[in-house]
């Protein structure tokens, strides 16, 4: 049980260049979500979804673009990187009422827009 | 889930003081609380939730207290260890938000050896 699996661990971008980051999770969970980190900041949510084909915008949608067309995987897509992209992305599971309503989150990866 | 953009808050303790990290909340129809410990360079890690029918629940080291009255929420780590630095946030959910949680701003707890 690998619970959420992210990647790359790592990456570094050219401005106008694209890239998707990879979740997958081994648990059922039908709830899924994407949050970026800023150094030294909280958590943002950038989109989020509540079962396969439905996702939803967070809080700082912009830049970005998701799909999800099977439950264990919510990819992440970057067109057109800006500087203003880097950060640390997180992506995170839950299945709410079935033990509780906590997330899994995976270890992350880090991007450097240059 | 929300947050500001705003620097983290810092707490600073000795190895072997007992630590208190504390959380607000607006919304009143939240009715399950959880606290995380994020270390540097990995994923949020959950530590320890409560329901709103309780107002504190014990783990090992740590103690949440939960004060409905003023919505406010805290963490107790007892004895802290130069391990137990990280960031800690609070989350919430209830209401029509069930199921997805509202993340509270974040602290960075630092202990000195």
């Amino acid at each position: 049980n690998a619970g959420v699996t992210q990647t790359p661990k790592f990456r570094i971008l050219k401005i106008g260049q694209s890239m998707t980051l990879q979740c997958t999770q081994d648990m059922n969970h039908n709830y899924m979500y994407w949050y970026r980190q800023d150094p030294g900041m909280g958590l943002k949510l950038i989109y989020y979804s509540v079962g396969a084909g439905i996702t939803d915008k967070g809080e700082v949608p912009n830049g970005y673009n998701v799909s999800r067309s099977t439950t264990e995987d919510f990819p992440l897509r970057l067109e057109l990187a800006a500087p203003s992209q880097t950060s640390v992305y997180f992506c995170a599971s839950s299945s709410p009422g079935r033990t509780n309503y906590g997330y899994t989150f995976g270890s992350g990866t880090r991007l450097t827009v240059v | 889930g929300e947050s500001v953009g705003l620097h983290l808050p810092t707490l600073s303790v000795q190895e072997g003081d007992n630590s208190i990290i504390n959380c607000a909340y607006s919304n009143s129809a939240s009715d399950y609380f959880i606290w995380y410990k994020q270390e540097s360079g990995k994923g949020p890690q959950f530590i320890i939730d409560i329901r709103s029918n309780m107002d504190k629940r014990q783990g090992q080291r740590v103690t949440v207290l939960l004060n409905k009255t003023v919505k406010h929420l805290s963490l107790q780590i007892a004895a802290t260890q130069p391990g137990d630095s990280a960031v800690y946030f609070c989350a919430f959910t209830g209401g029509t938000s069930y199921g997805k949680l509202t993340f509270g701003q974040g602290t960075i707890l630092t202990v000195h050896p």
